[in-house]
């Protein structure tokens, strides 16, 4: 079955303490790409990814980091994570083909103490 | 830079109406534009894709259409049921950029 998968779900923290929220994709797909979503501000594009070793910033990129070493996984780190990223983070890949859908993960819904 | 509005931003009707939702978006060159819903709380389910070069497209109660040239999207929910409540957001796709909606928030009333 085709899918994106986000690990964890639900992630509890402190202020400062690093965290990884992986995806991963089973249709070798090229882009990848992280949302944040808030009340209010409705979803954003953090960052994003065209290939492996490939990305780019999206509209709310302060404060995350990613990596694209391989094609099917597209972390979002935080280094130093604050209460401001409290949110729900969601990955998404598609083809290059920028006619073709883009499929979304389940979302992580992360908390920041 | 694309903006993407959706109204209304909110609406309550009841049980068995006909619905339309509209999207607006400032720049006119997109790839496609993609209808999600999303239920409080969870994640986004792809309702439509409408290419570039395309009118409109159905599925089942749903219809979406499409006209660039004036920068707007259209979905139509016919005989509207409450299990039809979400918030639905449209998506468009430009040049390595998606941009969402704003939303519209949905209550089918029994």
């Amino acid at each position: 079955e085709a899918q994106v998968t986000q690990n964890p779900r639900y992630l509890i923290t402190v202020t400062g303490k690093k965290l990884t929220v992986t995806c991963s994709q089973n249709m070798n797909h090229e882009y990848m790409s992280w949302y944040r979503q808030d009340p209010g501000l409705g979803l954003r594009q953090i960052y994003y990814s065209m290939n492996v070793e490939v990305t780019d910033k999206g509209d709310v990129p302060e404060g995350y980091k990613v990596s694209r070493k391989e094609k099917r996984n597209f972390p979002l780190i935080l280094e130093s994570p604050s209460p401001n990223q409290t949110s729900l983070y969601f990955c998404a890949s598609s083809s290059p083909y920028r006619t073709d859908t883009q499929y979304f993960g389940p979302g992580t819904r992360l908390t920041v103490l | 830079k694309q903006e993407v509005t959706q109204i209304p931003a909110a609406l309550s009707v009841p049980e068995g109406e006909n619905l339309v939702l509209n999207c607006s978006f400032t720049d006119s060159a997109i790839y496609n534009l993609q209808w999600f819903r999303q239920d409080p709380g969870k994640g986004l389910t792809s309702l439509l894709l409408i290419q570039s070069s395309q009118r409109e497209q159905t599925s089942g109660r749903l219809n979406a259409s499409l006209d660039k040239s004036s920068g707007r999207s259209t979905l139509y929910i016919a005989a509207s049921q409450p299990g039809d409540s979400a918030t639905y957001l449209c998506f468009t796709s430009g040049t390595y950029k998606y941009i969402f909606g704003t939303g519209t928030r949905l209550k089918v009333l029994a």
